[in-house]
Parts: structure tokens; sequence; C-alpha cells
């Protein structure tokens, strides 16, 4: 069936670099997205890419995106302690109905 | 900015009882979700609907019904609320099958 997977945990010092990768295994999806979400909120659209780019720079959030892999990535420069949140990656997978299909998300601590 | 505002953040209920989730958008969205958020398991959609008096089942809608009246809200309800139906369940909405989902806030229901 239709996945999307994500590494569950990531730890990095403030200042550095976060990389939160995501594979998928179909998508018919125009656009891919990042979600955030911070302790008890819902989740907040963080970014996306359309379909047919290969990275998209948005102030201190680069996404990649390798459709030959099936592979999206959130990169956040200079990491800081407000960042701290759980990340999702998100598509339509094949389906036609709209529906979004999250991975299971990624908790990131940034250590002080 | 979308708005989309659950009217409860926290709910705690008995088992067996009847109980009404419910979720406003205040931007003319046609599209309404329902997913709930469980550790481990990511983000589950439970219900969608792409119109008013319409609805479709999601991946996991055993032991709950939605209604959808009015365009602007859309109501979970779980008939006979158990245990195991205690989670975050978090409500959605969007303009287009393409557009980005907004979530609300979320409502924790705490099933005893």
């Amino acid at each position: 069936g239709e996945d999307v997977e994500q590494s569950l945990f990531l730890s990095v010092r403030e200042g550095d670099s976060s990389v939160i990768n995501c594979t998928y295994t179909d998508s018919s999806s125009t656009y891919l997205y990042w979600y955030k979400q911070e302790p008890g909120a819902g989740l907040q659209l963080l970014t996306y890419i359309f379909s047919n780019m290969d990275m998209k720079q948005d102030q201190r959030l680069t996404v990649l995106l390798n459709k030959k892999d099936k592979h999206l990535s959130l990169r956040i420069a200079d990491t800081q302690t407000g960042d701290s949140a759980i990340y999702f990656c998100a598509d339509h997978g094949s389906s036609n109905t709209g529906k979004l299909i999250f991975g299971q998300g990624t908790t990131l601590q940034v250590k002080p | 900015d979308v708005k989309v505002t659950q009217s409860s953040r926290y709910l705690v209920k008995r088992t067996g009882e009847k109980v009404f989730l419910e979720c406003v958008q205040d931007m003319d969205h046609e599209n309404m979700f329902w997913y709930r958020q469980d550790p481990g398991l990511g983000l589950r959609l439970i219900y969608f609907s792409y119109d008013v008096k319409m609805k479709e089942k999601g991946d996991i809608p055993e032991g709950y019904s939605v209604s959808r009246e009015k365009k602007e809200r859309f109501s979970l309800i779980l008939e006979s609320a158990s245990t195991n139906q205690t989670s975050m369940y978090l409500c959605a909405s969007k303009i287009l099958r393409d557009s980005p989902l907004h979530f609300g806030n979320g409502t924790r229901l705490t099933v005893t």
C-alpha cells in the first residue's frame, strides 16, 4: 500500500543544521508538504514543493525532492530551540480523493 | 488567514457515551477531514467530506460517523465511546484537491 516513512527522532545542537528525511512509495501529488507540530497544537503548514521542482529555499528552510528515489528532505539552517517540534511530510499518494498521507513524524530536539 | 476551530481542546468522557467533536472553518472550503493522531502511528484519516451532506470513509472509520449539514461545519461522532478511542483528534480543511490542508488545534479526548 501507499506509505510515507520518516525517521522518528533527530537531536541537534543550537546553531547546527538539521536534515529531516522522508521517503514515499507513490505520488501523483502536484505538491509535497512539510508540516510542523508544536506541543499541544495542531499541524501548521511549514513549506511545500511543487512536484516538478528539485529544490525550494525559503529563508532558513531548504526542501529537496528526488523524484527518482522518491525522497524528500527538509533542511533547517541555524537551528534554534524554537524549532523543536514534530515535523511531518505528506503527499497525496496515487489517489484522486485529495486526502493527504502523512509520515509518522520526526521529533526534532534542539539542545542549547 | 484560514481559521479552523475545534470546539474543545480537552474532553473526558465515559465508556459508552455518545461524543460529538465539532469543527468549523471560515474560508468556504469544500473539503473537510477528520484525523486521529496517536504516538508511533502518526495521523490516520477517519472520514472526509467533499461537500455538504457528502462523506467518505477514510482508513479507520470503524466506531465513528460524521455529519456535514452546513459547508462550514464537520462533526465527528463517536456513537459509543470506547477506551481505544482515547486520542488526539485533528480536523482540517482545504479548498481544492491539491491545496494544502489547514488544521485546527486538536481535541484531546480521554475515554475512561
